[in-house]
């Protein structure tokens, strides 16, 4: 059974940093390009980051480019997103998705960042 | 980007009766090699989002047959045949022909 367990998610400040992880299970992950995308309170959801499974090919949003970065441990089947000087905007369920837009598409449960003073 | 336009962004439906929401995009959403990354995606209120269709019309693992997509180029909409209780969602197109990856704004379907 695939899944995708996202962690690391809590309150910050604006200005400081998160690491979030995404656990995966139940497929070969190297095989896989993985996603982040985020949904910030009451409102839709929005792209922020690809990263192919080789890790040789990374996407950004223009919203978090230079500050986010997407990262991959083949061997650890584990998914990251490193976000630095975040912004109240920022806050937001962080979701991991695997081929969002194809048959093998699936999605985790999601991890809530706040970032607040 | 491509923008992807959803109508309408509420919908009230008798339990039975059908539904049908629009979404349509900014550019076309062919890619080179033939194929049209859209895809209909379906979150319940709590839940995350769940992936209903791909690829136009190809409905994933599990989803009802009563939910349908078509469409083609910018244009593209996704039929519910019956409406049931458990469809209550916010339902979401999203294209992933290029980078980066946008969705419409999301159509609220509501219980008459």
């Amino acid at each position: 059974e695939v899944q995708l367990v996202e962690s690391g998610g809590g309150l910050a400040q604006p200005g400081g940093s998160l690491r979030l992880s995404c656990a995966a299970s139940g497929f070969t992950f190297s095989n896989y390009g993985m996603n982040w995308v985020r949904q910030a309170p009451a409102k839709g959801l929005e792209w922020v980051s690809y990263i192919s499974g080789n890790t040789r090919t990374l996407y950004y949003a223009e919203s978090v480019k230079g500050r986010f970065t997407i990262s991959r441990d083949n061997a650890k089947n584990s998914l990251y997103l490193q976000m630095n000087s975040l912004r109240d905007e920022d806050t937001a369920v962080y979701y991991c998705a695997r081929r969002p837009y194809s048959s093998e598409g699936y999605w985790g449960q999601g991890t809530l960042v706040t970032v607040s003073s | 980007d491509i923008v992807l336009t959803q109508t309408p962004l509420s919908s009230p439906v008798t339990l039975g009766q059908p539904a049908s929401i629009s979404c349509r995009s900014s550019q076309s959403l062919v890619k080179s090699d033939g194929n049209t990354l859209l895809s209909w995606l379906q979150q319940r209120p709590g839940q995350p989002p769940r992936l209903l269709i791909y690829q136009i019309s190809n409905r994933f693992s599990g989803v009802p047959d009563r939910f349908s997509g078509s469409g083609a180029g910018t244009d593209f909409t996704l039929k519910i045949s019956r409406v049931e209780a458990e469809d209550v969602a916010v339902y979401y197109c999203m294209q992933a022909t290029q980078f980066p990856y946008t969705f419409g704004q999301g159509t609220k379907l509501e219980i008459k």
